[in-house]
Protein backbone atom coordinates (compact mmCIF):
# COMPACT_ATOMS: atom_id res chain seq x y z
CA UNK A 1 0.00 0.00 0.00
CA UNK A 2 1.42 3.42 -1.10
CA UNK A 3 2.10 6.11 1.64
CA UNK A 4 0.01 8.44 -0.05
CA UNK A 5 -3.11 7.07 -1.69
CA UNK A 6 -5.95 9.78 -3.79
CA UNK A 7 -8.41 9.08 -5.97
CA UNK A 8 -7.51 7.23 -9.11
CA UNK A 9 -9.58 10.02 -11.63
CA UNK A 10 -9.82 11.08 -13.83
CA UNK A 11 -11.99 13.67 -13.31
CA UNK A 12 -14.33 15.54 -16.09
CA UNK A 13 -16.49 18.11 -14.94
CA UNK A 14 -18.29 21.35 -16.60
CA UNK A 15 -16.89 24.76 -16.20
CA UNK A 16 -18.17 26.07 -13.37
CA UNK A 17 -18.73 22.54 -10.96
CA UNK A 18 -17.49 22.07 -7.55
CA UNK A 19 -15.17 19.35 -7.72
CA UNK A 20 -13.49 17.73 -4.84
CA UNK A 21 -10.20 15.63 -4.38
CA UNK A 22 -9.44 13.44 -1.46
CA UNK A 23 -6.21 12.07 -0.07
CA UNK A 24 -5.15 9.84 2.95
CA UNK A 25 -2.06 9.23 4.40
CA UNK A 26 -0.89 5.95 6.36
CA UNK A 27 2.24 7.37 7.97
CA UNK A 28 1.31 9.36 11.69
CA UNK A 29 4.71 11.00 11.90
CA UNK A 30 3.65 12.91 8.37
CA UNK A 31 3.81 16.55 9.88
CA UNK A 32 3.05 19.00 7.01
CA UNK A 33 0.52 18.70 4.08
CA UNK A 34 0.57 20.52 0.65
CA UNK A 35 -1.31 20.07 -2.54
CA UNK A 36 0.72 20.80 -5.74
CA UNK A 37 -0.43 21.08 -9.44
CA UNK A 38 1.30 19.25 -12.61
CA UNK A 39 0.55 20.65 -15.74
CA UNK A 40 0.62 18.05 -18.51
CA UNK A 41 4.85 17.08 -19.09
CA UNK A 42 5.44 20.18 -16.83
CA UNK A 43 7.21 20.24 -13.17
CA UNK A 44 4.70 20.32 -10.26
CA UNK A 45 4.31 23.46 -8.72
CA UNK A 46 2.97 23.95 -4.98
CA UNK A 47 -0.74 25.07 -5.23
CA UNK A 48 -1.13 25.44 -1.03
CA UNK A 49 -0.16 24.26 2.32
CA UNK A 50 -2.65 22.39 4.04
CA UNK A 51 -3.53 23.54 7.80
CA UNK A 52 -5.13 22.06 10.52
CA UNK A 53 -7.34 24.74 10.69
CA UNK A 54 -8.75 24.50 7.12
CA UNK A 55 -7.61 27.37 4.67
CA UNK A 56 -8.86 28.87 1.75
CA UNK A 57 -7.03 30.96 -1.08
CA UNK A 58 -9.98 32.64 -3.39
CA UNK A 59 -11.93 29.35 -4.92
CA UNK A 60 -9.51 26.45 -3.39
CA UNK A 61 -10.19 24.92 0.11
CA UNK A 62 -7.78 22.91 1.71
CA UNK A 63 -8.68 20.59 5.07
CA UNK A 64 -6.90 18.36 6.94
CA UNK A 65 -8.09 15.91 10.11
CA UNK A 66 -5.10 14.59 11.38
CA UNK A 67 -7.31 11.79 13.43
CA UNK A 68 -8.75 10.03 10.28
CA UNK A 69 -5.23 10.92 8.50
CA UNK A 70 -7.14 12.66 5.46
CA UNK A 71 -6.71 15.76 3.56
CA UNK A 72 -8.90 17.07 0.92
CA UNK A 73 -9.30 19.96 -2.08
CA UNK A 74 -11.86 21.58 -3.02
CA UNK A 75 -12.18 23.66 -6.31
CA UNK A 76 -15.42 25.72 -6.44
CA UNK A 77 -16.03 27.49 -9.92
CA UNK A 78 -13.50 25.35 -11.65
CA UNK A 79 -12.48 26.66 -14.98
CA UNK A 80 -10.60 25.75 -17.83
CA UNK A 81 -7.37 26.78 -16.69
CA UNK A 82 -8.11 24.00 -13.37
CA UNK A 83 -7.26 21.69 -15.67
CA UNK A 84 -4.51 19.38 -14.33
CA UNK A 85 -2.79 16.88 -12.13
CA UNK A 86 -3.42 17.29 -8.55
CA UNK A 87 -0.87 15.86 -6.19
CA UNK A 88 -1.10 15.19 -2.61
CA UNK A 89 2.15 15.69 -0.67
CA UNK A 90 3.09 15.11 3.05
CA UNK A 91 6.40 15.67 4.43
CA UNK A 92 7.62 14.19 7.48
CA UNK A 93 8.98 16.03 10.73
CA UNK A 94 12.91 15.94 10.73
CA UNK A 95 13.42 13.91 7.85
CA UNK A 96 15.37 16.36 5.75
CA UNK A 97 12.27 17.47 4.22
CA UNK A 98 11.76 15.17 1.38
CA UNK A 99 8.50 14.97 -0.14
CA UNK A 100 5.78 11.95 -0.23
CA UNK A 101 3.89 11.94 -3.20
CA UNK A 102 0.48 10.69 -3.68
CA UNK A 103 0.21 9.70 -7.54
CA UNK A 104 -2.34 12.35 -8.43
CA UNK A 105 -5.41 12.59 -9.43
CA UNK A 106 -6.18 13.64 -13.21
CA UNK A 107 -8.77 17.20 -13.37
CA UNK A 108 -10.23 17.91 -16.76
CA UNK A 109 -12.72 20.49 -17.15
CA UNK A 110 -14.68 20.97 -20.15
CA UNK A 111 -16.55 24.09 -21.69
CA UNK B 1 17.21 32.57 -14.67
CA UNK B 2 16.60 32.33 -10.92
CA UNK B 3 14.76 29.47 -11.31
CA UNK B 4 16.28 25.53 -10.80
CA UNK B 5 17.87 24.71 -13.86
CA UNK B 6 17.97 20.95 -15.04
CA UNK B 7 20.10 19.39 -18.32
CA UNK B 8 19.78 17.81 -20.39
CA UNK B 9 15.92 18.32 -21.37
CA UNK B 10 15.79 15.56 -22.91
CA UNK B 11 18.25 12.45 -22.97
CA UNK B 12 17.32 8.86 -25.25
CA UNK B 13 20.14 6.35 -25.14
CA UNK B 14 20.92 2.89 -25.54
CA UNK B 15 20.07 -0.18 -22.57
CA UNK B 16 23.14 -0.44 -20.69
CA UNK B 17 24.98 2.71 -21.47
CA UNK B 18 25.72 5.26 -18.75
CA UNK B 19 24.01 8.79 -18.32
CA UNK B 20 24.73 11.98 -16.33
CA UNK B 21 22.11 14.24 -15.40
CA UNK B 22 22.66 17.80 -13.88
CA UNK B 23 20.77 20.51 -11.62
CA UNK B 24 21.68 23.77 -10.63
CA UNK B 25 19.72 24.92 -7.34
CA UNK B 26 18.34 28.19 -6.92
CA UNK B 27 21.44 30.17 -6.13
CA UNK B 28 21.80 29.92 -1.95
CA UNK B 29 20.05 27.12 -1.53
CA UNK B 30 21.62 24.49 0.79
CA UNK B 31 19.04 22.06 0.38
CA UNK B 32 18.81 19.79 -3.23
CA UNK B 33 16.37 16.82 -3.93
CA UNK B 34 16.21 14.45 -6.63
CA UNK B 35 13.05 12.92 -7.75
CA UNK B 36 11.45 10.38 -10.17
CA UNK B 37 8.38 9.95 -11.82
CA UNK B 38 6.91 7.62 -14.39
CA UNK B 39 4.76 7.87 -16.85
CA UNK B 40 1.11 8.30 -14.88
CA UNK B 41 2.63 7.56 -11.46
CA UNK B 42 3.27 10.24 -8.54
CA UNK B 43 7.09 11.56 -7.62
CA UNK B 44 9.34 9.27 -5.80
CA UNK B 45 12.43 10.63 -3.56
CA UNK B 46 15.77 9.06 -4.72
CA UNK B 47 18.32 11.32 -2.63
CA UNK B 48 18.49 14.83 -0.35
CA UNK B 49 21.85 16.98 -0.30
CA UNK B 50 22.35 18.86 2.63
CA UNK B 51 25.77 21.11 1.13
CA UNK B 52 27.57 18.92 -0.40
CA UNK B 53 26.89 15.53 1.85
CA UNK B 54 23.59 13.62 1.23
CA UNK B 55 22.08 12.47 4.74
CA UNK B 56 19.23 10.37 3.13
CA UNK B 57 19.65 8.14 0.25
CA UNK B 58 16.80 5.86 0.84
CA UNK B 59 15.56 6.23 -2.58
CA UNK B 60 18.30 5.37 -4.73
CA UNK B 61 16.44 2.08 -6.54
CA UNK B 62 19.84 0.02 -6.97
CA UNK B 63 23.75 0.63 -6.73
CA UNK B 64 23.32 1.81 -10.50
CA UNK B 65 21.89 4.87 -8.98
CA UNK B 66 24.22 7.27 -7.52
CA UNK B 67 24.60 11.08 -7.35
CA UNK B 68 27.18 13.79 -5.96
CA UNK B 69 27.08 17.43 -5.14
CA UNK B 70 29.87 20.06 -5.27
CA UNK B 71 30.34 23.41 -3.77
CA UNK B 72 26.60 23.38 -2.31
CA UNK B 73 25.58 23.78 -5.87
CA UNK B 74 25.78 21.93 -9.11
CA UNK B 75 24.70 18.12 -8.66
CA UNK B 76 24.59 14.81 -10.83
CA UNK B 77 22.86 12.26 -10.50
CA UNK B 78 24.67 9.44 -12.58
CA UNK B 79 22.65 6.23 -14.09
CA UNK B 80 25.01 3.61 -15.05
CA UNK B 81 24.08 0.76 -17.35
CA UNK B 82 20.62 1.91 -17.77
CA UNK B 83 17.64 -0.39 -17.86
CA UNK B 84 14.09 -0.09 -19.67
CA UNK B 85 12.80 0.63 -16.11
CA UNK B 86 14.83 3.60 -15.56
CA UNK B 87 13.11 5.33 -18.90
CA UNK B 88 11.14 8.43 -16.67
CA UNK B 89 11.32 12.32 -16.00
CA UNK B 90 13.84 13.11 -13.49
CA UNK B 91 13.14 15.99 -11.40
CA UNK B 92 15.13 17.88 -9.07
CA UNK B 93 14.44 20.69 -6.67
CA UNK B 94 15.96 23.08 -4.00
CA UNK B 95 15.15 24.67 -0.91
CA UNK B 96 16.79 27.39 1.59
CA UNK B 97 16.26 24.59 3.97
CA UNK B 98 14.70 21.13 4.73
CA UNK B 99 11.79 22.26 5.80
CA UNK B 100 11.36 25.28 3.30
CA UNK B 101 9.11 25.32 0.42
CA UNK B 102 10.81 23.46 -3.13
CA UNK B 103 11.51 24.62 -5.51
CA UNK B 104 11.48 22.49 -9.02
CA UNK B 105 13.65 22.37 -12.16
CA UNK B 106 11.73 21.37 -15.55
CA UNK B 107 13.37 17.80 -15.31
CA UNK B 108 15.38 15.55 -17.52
CA UNK B 109 13.26 13.56 -19.51
CA UNK B 110 14.81 9.65 -20.22
CA UNK B 111 14.45 7.47 -22.68
CA UNK B 112 16.01 4.03 -22.43
CA UNK B 113 15.45 1.73 -25.82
Amino acid sequence: RKEVEQDPGPFNVPEGATVAFNCTYSNSASQSFFWYRQDCRKEPKLLMSVYSSGNEDGRFTAQLNRASQYISLLIRDSKLSDSATYLCVVRHYNQGGKLIFGQGTELSVKP
Amino acid sequence: GAGVSQSPSNKVTEKGKDVELRCDPISGHTALYWYRQRLGQGLEFLIYFQGNSAPDKSGLPSDRFSAERTGESVSTLTIQRTQQEDSAVYLCASSLGPDQPQHFGDGTRLSIL
